[in-house]
């Protein structure tokens, strides 16, 4: 069974800093790894899809990598801003079985960037 | 245009209501989802719709029925819910039924009195 862990679990930094949220999953037959942006009662936005065949994915001051041998994933943001403040999620769907497809969600990372 | 569009945003229903939640998705997708999520929680599958049929069901109590009346819309009808179903409900869309990226809406809160 697939299990996704992301550390830390919240993480506080002034504005400016450049940082790195890690995400890290049991099963490395993944076939893509996805991140989310989620804002207090609201849906998720999808940041970034990476499939299993890439190493890195950017979009912006985001950038986010991929380790499958290693089962780790991190996702990079460069000169925080506190519109960042969020709660970063990533996922990976499950390969297989009577519930393929469905995502395996890490239990995220609440991200607050101060002024 | 990654826009998957929830309606109502906000609903408050007592145990013996029946309400729907609704769904629509005009980006061509033919997989559609819900989830359910509660607070500081990662969300959880609740049904997957591939191609307008059910195919996913995570042995979700019948007082949910989802419906898929074509490849835009998906509805979630409510009935004789408890107060423990109170979370906010997460339409969720993709292209590829199995390993599409994701795209969400911005959900339904529901409290059930």
């Amino acid at each position: 069974k697939q299990e996704v862990t992301q550390i830390p679990a919240a993480l506080s930094v002034p504005e400016g800093e450049n940082l790195v949220l890690n995400c890290s999953f049991t099963d490395s037959a993944i076939y893509n790894l996805q991140w989310f942006r989620q804002d207090p009662g609201k849906g998720l936005t999808s940041l970034l899809l990476i499939q299993s065949s890439q190493r890195e994915q950017t979009s912006g001051r985001l950038n986010a990598s991929l380790d499958k041998s290693s089962g780790r994933s991190t996702l990079y943001i460069a000169a925080s801003q506190p519109g960042d403040s969020a709660t970063y999620l990533c996922a990976v769907p499950n390969a297989g079985g009577t519930s393929y497809g469905k995502l395996t969600f890490g239990q995220g990372t609440i991200l607050t960037v101060h002024p | 245009d990654t826009e998957v569009t929830q309606t109502p945003k906000h609903l408050v229903m007592g145990m013996t209501n029946k309400k729907s939640l609704k769904c629509e998705q005009h980006m061509g997708h033919r997989a559609m989802y819900w989830y359910k999520q509660k607070a500081k929680k990662p969300p959880e599958l609740m049904f997957v719709y591939s191609y307008e049929k059910l195919s996913i069901n995570e042995s979700v109590p019948s007082r949910f029925s989802p419906e898929c009346p074509n490849s835009s819309l998906l509805n979630l009808h409510l009935h004789a819910l408890q107060p423990e179903d109170s979370a906010l409900y997460l339409c969720a869309s993709s292209q590829e039924p199995a390993y599409g990226e994701l795209f969400f809406g911005e959900g339904s809160r529901l409290t059930v009195l």
